[in-house]
């Protein structure tokens, strides 16, 4: 099991440019996060998804958008780069256990270091 | 979900034992604790959670008080591979998002 994969590891971008973070999980998980981390801080979530074909808005959104096609790949899409979007970005994903989801771990990818200039 | 308070760093010797604090005081009765921990340029990973009773797997013990309002996490032997940020997350299993909800958390130096 490869477990939660980031594509690419490292980016630069210039502002105005668009690009798309690839996450893949090979361990059937229903749910699936992505979250940036400023430096000095905690991780936010951006957005999430519960199942292949939905998403939603999590905590801080705006300039992002995603896409769950397919159940072991979740998306996320910076359509307009600017540099308060410089970050480091973690994909996650969970599994619904039998008592409800909020009862098991979170698998974590090695994130995706972005610099917008 | 509730908050936590945690310091924001401690030191520790390599395998001595180290008792991270955690302060939940407006926890509700459907929250569970949870510890996650952030070596240096990787993911958060999973260590431990619990509700009511202390809990122990291979990487760690979970010590929560009586009243539930603080919560301890115990690593019974440093290594310096344990350096890292821990993040106390309280999660409230009625909610259907299921993501966490991440502090600044408590930075562990461990000397050799």
């Amino acid at each position: 099991n490869a477990g939660v994969t980031q594509t690419p590891k490292f980016r630069v971008l210039k502002t105005g440019q668009s690009m798309t973070l690839l996450c893949a999980q090979d361990m059937n998980h229903e749910y699936m996060y992505w979250y940036r981390q400023d430096p000095g801080m905690g991780l936010r979530l951006i957005h999430y998804s519960v199942g292949e074909g939905t998403t939603a808005k999590g905590e801080v959104p705006d300039g992002y958008n995603v896409s769950r096609l397919k159940k072991q790949n979740f998306l996320l899409g910076l359509e307009s780069a600017a540099p308060s979007q410089t970050s480091v970005y973690f994909c996650a994903s969970s599994y619904m256990g039998l008592a409800g989801v909020l009862y098991n771990e979170q698998f974590f990818g090695p994130g995706t270091r972005l610099t917008v200039l | 979900d509730a908050k936590t308070t945690q310091p924001n760093s401690m030191e520790s010797n390599e395998e001595e034992p180290v008792h991270l604090p955690c302060n939940h005081s407006t926890i509700s009765g459907t929250d569970y604790i949870h510890w996650y921990r952030q070596l240096p340029s990787q993911g958060p990973e999973y260590v431990i959670h619990g509700l009511t009773s202390n809990v122990n797997n291979r990487m760690a013990s979970l010590a929560i008080a009586e009243d539930r309002k603080s919560s301890t996490l115990i690593l019974h032997r440093a290594t310096l591979r344990d350096a890292a940020v821990y993040y106390c997350i309280l999660r409230d299993r009625r909610g259907s998002q299921g993501n966490l909800i991440f502090g600044k958390g408590t930075k562990l130096s461990v000397k050799p």
